[in-house]
């Protein structure tokens, strides 16, 4: 299967500690987008990275979180010091291009996020 | 700012019937519209889009329509099936944007 690879699938963390997680696009997308999906609301925007570079980073907090897609291996979004507030499922996203085609973007099938 | 809306919640429709989502947004600028759908403990799955330049897509049992005056648009599923029992999103992003904006979501659920 070529899709959108996430894990862990579930991580709990307790308040305070790190929470990392990881996607790898589709192969041959060098494209990469972090949605998030809190409680009852639908995802938002965080970031959009391509290859070892921070494209755009305007929808994730200013502090705490930071996303990475370095040259070789996935992309890693990290959130350090992690509070209840930020239990939420995380979706990463690929696409072959920086814009849409017909078919949108490929979602992974997220991680679950829960601090305790 | 939520500027892609959906105020339905939830829907229930008997299978064989048609289902009606509805959105509205608020951004002028927007002018990609697309459908997701999201079964439980997995990602959105593209379904269907459109084009500003359209007022209409046809892709099997499902169709979009736009009405850019009103700014807004609906999804239409004829005949529903039970399989279709999912969370509907509708997401729109401007010209030249990779950003999706999408709404909270539509439950529905196709009774047999």
């Amino acid at each position: 299967n070529a899709g959108v690879m996430q894990n862990p699938r579930h991580l709990v963390r307790r308040r305070g500690q790190e929470a990392r997680l990881r996607c790898s696009p589709v192969k041959g997308h060098s494209h990469v987008y972090w949605y998030r999906q809190l409680p009852e609301e639908g995802l938002k925007f965080m970031v959009y990275l391509q290859k070892e570079n921070i494209i755009d980073e305007s929808g994730m907090p200013k502090e705490r979180f930071s996303a990475e897609f370095p040259k070789e291996g996935p992309s890693i979004l990290r959130i350090q010091q992690v509070v209840r507030g930020d239990s939420a499922a995380y979706f990463c996203a690929s696409s072959p291009f920086d814009s849409f085609t017909n078919y949108g973007y490929t979602f992974g099938s997220g991680t679950r996020l829960t601090v305790v | 700012d939520q500027q892609v809306k959906q105020n339905s919640p939830s829907l229930s429709v008997q299978e064989g019937r048609i289902s009606i989502l509805n959105c509205d947004y608020t951004n002028s600028m927007f002018d990609y519209f697309l459908w997701y759908k999201k079964y439980p403990a997995e990602g959105p799955t593209f379904l269907i889009s459109i084009s500003s330049i359209k007022d209409k897509n046809e892709d099997g049992r499902f169709t979009v329509f736009l009405n850019k005056s009103a700014k807004h648009l609906s999804l239409h599923i004829v005949p529903s099936q039970p399989g279709d029992s999912a969370v509907y999103f509708c997401a729109a992003s401007a010209k030249g944007d990779y950003k999706l904006s999408f709404g909270a979501g539509t439950t529905v659920t196709v009774r047999a």
